[in-house]
């Protein structure tokens, strides 16, 4: 059975730029969630996403948005990106809208912004 | 949010038991779940546990949960140089609507042969 798996694995990006990033849940897993890590802040919640609605919305400025499709396939995308930006971006997938035992997580992005 | 807390490093001997502590600040129930990542890595699910249970065991690895205290551990026992990688507590508050996980800081664990 394959895994959560994000796309690419690693990217650069220039400031001002934007960037999507793509995650294919593990089949028939329809709840998808990114989360970003990061040196300083950790790991921080950025959207969920169940039956291609969004269910839920971290704290994060408008410039980081997403979407999920009929498939349960996910992307994220981050605009007028800046050097904070710079991080692990984390995809997880769970087979209940709750989640309750447990999300898996890709192996996630690493965008560097430079 | 909630304010999930650990200690930042523990170094141990290979063979003996490692004790990763958390504390969590929820009050209601709650889910709470230990991960693990490697290095370049994406997080790994070890075990999760409900917050009406004490404890949970699963092969090398015991979850203790004190309610009261709000502050859950992970022992590995028989640790191993693979074992070392950090280790994530994440709590998700039940009854709130949301579904997100709350993460802790992670604690480095350094297994020395």
């Amino acid at each position: 059975k394959a895994g959560v798996t994000q796309t690419p694995r690693y990217l650069i990006k220039t400031r001002g730029q934007q960037v999507t990033l793509s995650c294919s849940p593990i089949s028939g897993h329809r709840s998808v969630s990114w989360y970003q890590q990061t040196p300083g802040q950790g790991l921080q919640f950025l959207f969920e996403y169940f039956s291609e609605t969004q269910r839920n919305k971290g704290n994060f400025p408008g410039r980081f948005s997403g979407r999920q499709f009929s498939n349960s396939r996910s992307e994220m995308n981050v605009s007028t990106l800046e050097l904070g930006d710079s991080a692990l971006y984390l995809c997880a997938s769970s087979p209940t809208v709750l989640g309750n035992y447990g999300y898996t997580f890709g192996s996630g992005t690493r965008l560097t912004v430079v | 949010g909630e304010d999930v807390e650990q200690s930042l490093f523990l170094s141990v001997r290979e063979g003996d038991s490692s004790v990763i502590n958390c504390t969590y600040t929820d009050s209601s129930s709650t889910y709470l779940y230990w991960y693990k990542q490697e290095p370049g890595a994406g997080l790994q699910l070890l075990t999760y546990i409900f917050s009406n249970m004490d404890m949970k065991q699963d092969q090398r690895l015991t979850v203790l949960l004190n309610k009261k205290d709000k502050h859950l551990s992970l022992r590995i026992a028989d640790t191993q140089t693979g074992d070392s990688a950090i280790y994530f507590c994440a709590e998700k508050p039940q009854g709130t609507g949301a579904n997100n996980l709350f993460f802790g800081t992670g604690t480095r664990l350094t297994v020395i042969p």
